[in-house]
């Protein structure tokens, strides 16, 4: 069975920082990209960033870009995402998903709070 | 930005019904279209990939189609546990999800 456990999520200041991290287990881990995907509520889900799966290629969302860095160990099956310089809009419920023809795994997420 | 239109915002519709949900792309996106049920509480769930293949274990009343810009989500006898929020996303360039259409109880 397919689990991906997001950790890390809390009450953050503007302008701090917070590093989540998605432990994978129950499939290749090495041979997939993966996601980061924020939900704010009531709102639809945002796709954040992707990686490749050797860690070569990263993409990111034009709103994170350059405060976010996405990452993966595969020798641990685990993914992270250093969030900095956060926003009150980068408040949101992040989960961690298996990409691919869309995503067929998600975690439950981790709730990140962003405020003074 | 491939920017994604979901129609209609909210769709009331009978227990036995058919729902039929729309979703506009701002471009192509070929066939590179998922469908996602949410329920509250919960992480969205996959429905449909590829525009038209349902995903592992989805019934078979949940059914997809169109390419380009154009796509629709049709589920032809609503079931109680049916009733949720459903969004598109797009994968053709990055990834965008529409804004959702809440199916409730008529």
């Amino acid at each position: 069975e397919v689990q991906l456990v997001e950790t890390g999520g809390g009450l953050a200041q503007p302008g701090g920082s917070l590093r989540l991290s998605c432990a994978a287990s129950g499939f290749t881990f090495r041979t997939d990209w993966m996601s980061w995907v924020r939900q704010a509520p009531g709102k639809e889900p945002e796709w954040v960033a992707n990686i490749k799966e050797d860690g070569s290629e990263d993409y990111y969302v034009e709103s994170v870009r350059g405060r976010f860095t996405i990452s993966r160990d595969n020798t641990k099956n685990s993914l992270y995402l250093q969030m900095n310089s956060l926003r009150g809009e980068d408040s949101a419920l992040y989960y961690c998903a298996r990409d691919g023809d869309g995503y067929a795994n998600w975690g439950q997420g981790t709730l990140v709070i962003v405020s003074p | 930005e491939i920017v994604m239109t979901q129609s209609p915002a909210t769709l009331s519709v009978s227990p036995g019904e058919r729902a039929t949900l729309s979703c506009r792309a701002s471009q192509s996106v070929s066939s590179r279209l998922a469908w996602y049920q949410q329920k509250p509480g919960q992480a969205p769930r996959l429905l449909i990939h590829s525009a038209s293949t349902r995903a592992t274990g989805i019934p078979a009343r949940f059914s997809g189609s169109g390419s380009g810009t154009e796509f629709t989500l049709s589920i032809s006898s609503l079931q109680s546990e049916d009733f949720a929020v459903y969004y598109c996303q797009q994968y053709y360039h990055y990834k965008t999800f529409g804004q959702g259409t809440k199916v409730e109880i008529k």
